[in-house]
């Protein structure tokens, strides 16, 4: 089965501090990466994705993650956070003949102080 | 352009009542359909998944089903609410393994 492991559950920044968010996935076979963000009052919507290629992908608002399949990790970063970036940022995994399903981490809220 | 709509935003059922929660898909044929629940500290877990009309996967055992009754539309129901029930549900859609896309959620209390 798969699983998500979120690092850390709540992170507090400054703005203009640079960020990286933790995730680690259990899988042996060829998954699918997501982070997800939910902004206050807001849908949950998606930030960016992994399906092949360049393990290094880049997202809305200046997010990136990078995909290390060794490690199994799928991290997300952003060199300087804004106030606007405060949110709970979720990574989920699909794999396998899992029909789109995804397993989510438990999530990691965000909070940035001007 | 696609959009997935979710009713009702808010509700609040005492114990043993019935449960009917709806989402609906526009503007795309045959999509895979989810209904997820959001916990505090705990993430999304998945409860149900449709690949077709009819078709329905439940992935925890619990007080809840779902139906598919056409393409496009998804219903999770309960016979009888229970305390544990409460919570955030989170209906969502995609084309095969591709990206997820979310409704706004039903926030559900159960008394």
């Amino acid at each position: 089965a798969q699983s998500v492991s979120q690092h850390n559950h709540h992170v507090i920044l400054s703005e203009a501090a640079s960020l990286e968010l933790g995730c680690n996935y259990s899988y042996g076979g060829t998954v699918n990466l997501f982070w997800y963000v939910q902004y206050p009052g807001q849908h949950l919507q998606l930030l960016l994705k992994y399906f092949s290629g360049d393990p290094l992908v880049k997202g809305i608002k200046g997010f990136e993650a990078e995909f290390i399949k060794s490690k199994f990790s799928f991290n997300l970063r952003k060199p300087s956070v804004q106030w606007s970036d405060t949110a709970e940022y979720f990574c989920a995994v699909n794999g396998g003949t899992s029909y789109g399903k995804l397993t989510f981490g438990q999530g990691t809220i965000l909070t940035v102080h001007p | 352009s696609q959009t997935i709509h979710q009713w009702p935003a808010t509700l609040v059922q005492p114990v043993g009542s019935p449960l009917s929660l709806e989402c609906t898909v526009e503007g795309t044929s045959n999509p895979n359909l989810y209904w997820y629940r959001q916990a505090a500290g705990r993430g999304l877990q998945l409860l149900f998944y449709s690949v077709g009309i009819g078709q329905i996967s439940s992935e925890v055992p619990q007080n809840l089903s779902a139906s598919r009754p056409q393409d496009r539309q998804f219903i999770l129901s309960s016979k009888k609410l229970l305390l544990s029930d409460s919570g955030f549900y989170l209906c969502a859609w995609s084309i095969r393994r591709g990206i997820q896309y979310f409704g706004a959620g039903t926030r559900l209390s159960v008394l």
